[in-house]
């Protein structure tokens, strides 16, 4: 079954330092999106992706976070400066069509743990 | 602005025990969706449901069971005959259709645990 995965599973880095997580959504989607789970917490939207721009962001996703689709396969969140307030599991999704609408889900990749020291 | 809540922060059960997820929303549009994902202690998020606010119907899938109330903006989720597989962290969500449609947002969670 065609799934979402993310790259890497688990990076530690430090302060100040940028960070790029990788995904590579379903082929067949168009539709992509950035979550963020800060542990123990309410998983949190970031900001959804379509025709190579971004169609939403919430206030979380300010000027240190930006999104790529750098080839026809990868969807890239990447973190300018990462602040210890960045260590979070972030979760990369996408959808066939516009979510919710006529899609029945949003496919969640495995995340990737960042933790900044 | 729409809101889900989960006021069980943590549910406690021995193994066979049916037990119930609560979800309460808030929403101003007249077509949503409302979803649960379970949370398994690997950290992945497993759809589980969603239902469109004119459906109505409760569904059961197995040991899972979903029962969509409008009157009461309650969409909860019973585990008949828990296992100890259940334990996990389950989140409800909510998703409009013209409001916000890109972004689901997603209750608190509540962490259950199902002891032998």
């Amino acid at each position: 079954e065609p799934e979402v995965t993310q790259t890497p599973s688990h990076q530690v880095t430090q302060m100040g330092q940028e960070v790029i997580l990788r995904c590579v959504p379903i082929s067949n989607h168009l539709y992509f999106y950035w979550y963020r789970q800060i542990l123990g917490q309410k998983v949190e939207f970031l900001v959804s992706f379509y025709n190579n721009e971004i169609s939403e962001k919430s206030e979380i996703f300010d000027d240190q976070f930006s999104v790529e689709r750098p080839d026809g396969s990868n969807f890239t969140l990447k973190i300018r400066s990462t602040k210890l307030e960045d260590s979070a599991m972030y979760f990369c999704a996408s959808s066939e069509g516009q979510f919710p609408g006529l899609t029945g889900e949003l496919f969640f990749g495995e995340g990737s743990r960042l933790t900044v020291l | 602005a729409q809101k889900v809540t989960q006021a069980q922060t943590e549910i406690s059960v021995v193994e066979k025990e049916d037990v119930t997820l609560d979800c309460v929303y808030e929403t101003r549009d007249t077509t949503y969706y409302l979803f649960w994902y379970k949370q398994p202690p690997s950290g992945e998020l497993v759809f589980l449901i969603r239902r469109n606010s004119f459906d109505e119907q409760n569904e059961i899938s197995g040991r899972y069971s979903w029962n969509f109330q409008k009157s009461t903006s309650s969409f909860n989720f019973t585990i008949t005959a828990s296992q100890v597989v259940d334990s996990a962290v389950y989140f409800c969500a909510l998703s409009e259709l013209l409001y916000n449609n890109n972004d689901m947002r997603f209750g608190a969670g509540t962490r259950l645990t199902v002891k032998p």
